[in-house]
């Protein structure tokens, strides 16, 4: 079946420690997307990639970055985590011709 | 400044009946909106979307209502089975094709036997 893989679903990392989480997608889809996602809070969109063009939300934190090597790649790169950072990572991807995105299971990320 | 808000962060419904969700919005610029549910451990998915130039769209158990006039969309779920308890996000884009979603903060759905 088409999908959105997330790699790895929990991730614990230390205060300070860079970590990377991975999607992949068998969709063929033009848009991926990465979301941080709080508990009882709306998933909030950090960037997208259009193929390679990078989207960057303005209110994003520099420690967040995102690599997109193939189209069926995107990481998510946190270069130094901090407790505020523990969350759920979620991954989507779109066609671009529809607004409705397909999401990951998500990654859950600790911090201590 | 939440633009798009589910101000019922949890509803409980009997097994039979109607559940409905409600969500408001306040940016006039939304023209598509959608309903993703979530259950534990799995991504949202996908569940049923509606254009502004519509006022209802009904997918089987699923039916969406829009109500412009007052920026409110609703999901009513008839009849209401177990299999339906799930967290229920709602997401508004300004026009259908738009890259971009903006999520209320979801509605947490359980269904009693």
């Amino acid at each position: 079946d088409a999908m959105v893989i997330q790699n790895p679903r929990y991730q614990v990392t230390q205060f300070g420690k860079p970590v990377t989480l991975s999607c992949s997608q068998t969709l063929n889809h033009n848009v991926m997307y990465w979301y941080q996602q709080k508990s009882s809070q709306a998933p909030k969109l950090l960037f997208h990639y259009y193929d390679k063009d990078f989207n960057n939300e303005a209110d994003t934190p520099d420690n967040f970055q995102s690599r997109r090597p193939n189209t069926s790649f995107c990481f998510l790169d946190i270069r130094s985590p901090g407790l505020g950072d523990a969350a759920m990572y979620l991954c989507a991807t779109s066609s671009g011709t529809t607004s409705v995105q397909y999401f990951g299971p998500g990654t859950r990320l600790t911090v201590t | 400044d939440q633009q798009v808000k589910q101000n019922s962060p949890s509803l409980s419904v009997q097994e039979g009946r109607i559940s409905i969700l409600n969500c408001d919005y306040t940016n006039s610029m939304f023209d598509y909106f959608l309903w993703y549910k979530k259950y534990p451990a799995e991504g949202p998915t996908f569940l049923i979307s509606i254009s502004s130039i519509k006022d209802k769209n009904e997918d089987g158990r699923f039916t969406v209502f829009l109500n412009k006039s007052a920026k409110h969309l609703s999901l009513h779920i008839v009849p209401s089975q177990p299999g339906d308890s799930a967290v229920y996000f709602c997401a508004a884009s300004s026009f259908q094709g738009a890259q971009k979603l903006v999520f209320g903060q979801g509605t947490r759905l359980t269904i009693n036997p």
